[in-house]
C-alpha cells in the first residue's frame, strides 16, 4: 500500500534555530499538505501545495514558515527561528482522491 | 470559515456498551474521513465516506454520512478496551476544479473504555 513518509520522527531543537521537516508524498498525488497538532489538541491545517506553489495557507502559517518541493519528490516544511510554542507534532499529507497522512514528526523546541 | 464540531469531547464507557460519536459541520461537503489516534501516534485512517448516505463498517465501528444534515456518526458496538483512543472526523473541502482542497478536522473525541 502506498504511504507518506516523514523524517525525522523526532527532532529536538533550541529556540531560535531553524528546522526542516521532510516528507515524501505518494508519487502520483497532486496535493500536499502540512498540519500541526499541539499536544492534546486538534489537528490544525497549516498549508496546502498544488502545482508547485502554495494554494492556501492558514493564519498560523506566517513568515516563519515556508514550504518547498525541491526535487519533485520531497516536500519540506521549514521553520525559521523556532519558538517554544512551535513544539508540536507535524503531519504531512498527500491527496489524490483520498488523503493519506504520514507518521508525523514530533518537534520539541527547548 | 468551516466549523467542524464533535460531541462528546470525552466519552467514558463500559465494555460491552454501545455509543455514538457525532460530527457536525457547517458547510457543504460530500466527503468525510474518520481517524483514530493513539497517544503520541499518527492518524490511522478508519473510514472514508464519499457520498450522501454512505455507510461503512469495520469490526465494532460503523460510520455514516448525511450530507443534507451535514452530520456524520461513528457508532461503537459492544465496546472493548482496545478501542480506547481519540477519534477525529475530518471534512474534505473538496472544491472541484479549484485549489481549495484541504481537510478540516473536528475537535476530537477521547474515548475511554473501562473494563
Amino acid at each position: 500500500e502506498p504511504e507518506v513518509t516523514q523524517t525525522p520522527s523526532h527532532q529536538v531543537t533550541q529556540m531560535g534555530q531553524e528546522v526542516i521537516l521532510r516528507c515524501v508524498p505518494i508519487s502520483n498525488h497532486l496535493y500536499f499538505y502540512w498540519y500541526r497538532q499541539i499536544l492534546g489538541q486538534k489537528v490544525e491545517f497549516l498549508v496546502s501545495f498544488y502545482n508547485n506553489e502554495i494554494s492556501e495557507k492558514s493564519e498560523i502559517f506566517d513568515d516563519q514558515f515556508s514550504v518547498e518541493r525541491p526535487d519533485g519528490s520531497n516536500f519540506t516544511l521549514k521553520i525559521r527561528s523556532t519558538k517554544l510554542e512551535d513544539s508540536a507534532m507535524y503531519f504531512c499529507a498527500s491527496k489524490g482522491g483520498e488523503a493519506f497522512f504520514g507518521q508525523g514528526t514530533r518537534l520539541t523546541v527547548v | 470559515e468551516l466549523k467542524v464540531e464533535q460531541n462528546p469531547l470525552f466519552l467514558s464507557m463500559q465494555e460491552g456498551k454501545n455509543y455514538t460519536i457525532y460530527c457536525n459541520y457547517s458547510t457543504t461537503s460530500d466527503r468525510l474521513y474518520w481517524y483514530r489516534q493513539d497517544p503520541g501516534k499518527s492518524l490511522e485512517s478508519l473510514f472514508v465516506l464519499l457520498s450522501n448516505g454512505a455507510v461503512k463498517q469495520e469490526g465494532r465501528l460503523m460510520a455514516s454520512l448525511d450530507t443534507k444534515a451535514r452530520l456524520s456518526t461513528l457508532h461503537i458496538t459492544a465496546a472493548v478496551h482496545d478501542l480506547s483512543a481519540t477519534y477525529f472526523c475530518a471534512v474534505d473541502m473538496w472544491n472541484y476544479g479549484g485549489a481549495t482542497n484541504k481537510l478540516i478536522f473536528g475537535t476530537g473525541t477521547l474515548l475511554a473504555v473501562q473494563p
